[in-house]
């Protein structure tokens, strides 16, 4: 069975720090990455995607793929509360198909 | 750009009755769509897969008789829930692709309460 796992948390980081949120996968075959943001009560939101070994970055955020080991982590730095929500890691599941595989997400919580 | 909606936002309706939900992406071209529900606190469960102009591809465990999907047209899919009980109810979130991307967008969710 394919998976993703995440930490669920809750992880909480003061106003300004580094938040590091982390997600493992089980399938190798798998090719896309995806990081979401969902507010309580919301739909998920596109903050990043990655498909190629090493790190993306986009803002305050980063994206990091290590496909040897199978995990995919996200970094946010100068934190805020605003920031505070879950934070779903999604998998494509490869062969030739676009579904995703969720994580069952990390909550952070950003203190002020 | 990217933007899906889906319609209504939040729906009542009582046991026994069907309930339609509405998934367009309003600035491109879907190809395929998916359905998913999510349960208070737990993450995304996908029902279904949609391709416009075929039949949708259900996950297993998911009926394709009371969870009836329709992708009539590049920019809207339906889902219809048949026979509503209140194990229905749910947050029910639709997500497209832009042609060719693997990338999901999702809509804004429909919250069912079925009484």
């Amino acid at each position: 069975q394919k998976e993703v796992e995440q930490n669920s948390g809750p992880l909480s980081v003061p106003e300004g720090a580094i938040a590091s949120l982390n997600c493992t996968y089980s399938d190798r075959v798998s090719q896309s990455f995806f990081w979401y943001r969902q507010y309580s009560g919301k739909s998920p939101e596109l903050i990043m995607s990655i498909y190629s070994n090493g790190d993306k970055e986009d803002g305050r955020f980063t994206a990091q793929l290590n496909k040897a080991s199978q995990y995919v982590s996200l970094l946010i730095r100068d934190s805020q509360p605003s920031d505070s929500a879950t934070y779903l890691c999604a998998v494509n599941g490869g062969s030739g198909t676009y579904k995703y595989i969720f994580g069952t997400g990390t909550r952070l919580k950003v203190l002020a | 750009g990217a933007v899906v909606s889906q319609h209504p936002s939040r729906v009542i309706c009582k046991s026994g009755t069907s309930v339609k939900i509405e998934c367009r992406s309003l600035d491109f071209q879907a190809t395929t769509m998916f359905w998913y529900r999510q349960f208070p606190k737990k993450s995304l469960m996908l029902m279904a897969t949609s391709n416009e102009g075929s039949k949708a591809t259900y996950e297993q465990g998911v009926e394709k008789d009371k969870f009836l999907i329709n992708h009539a047209s590049l920019t809207l899919s339906t889902l219809t829930v048949t026979s509503a009980h209140p194990e229905d109810s749910s947050f029910y979130i639709c997500s497209a692709s832009i042609q060719g991307g693997p990338e999901q967008y999702f809509g804004p969710g429909t919250r069912l309460t079925v009484t």
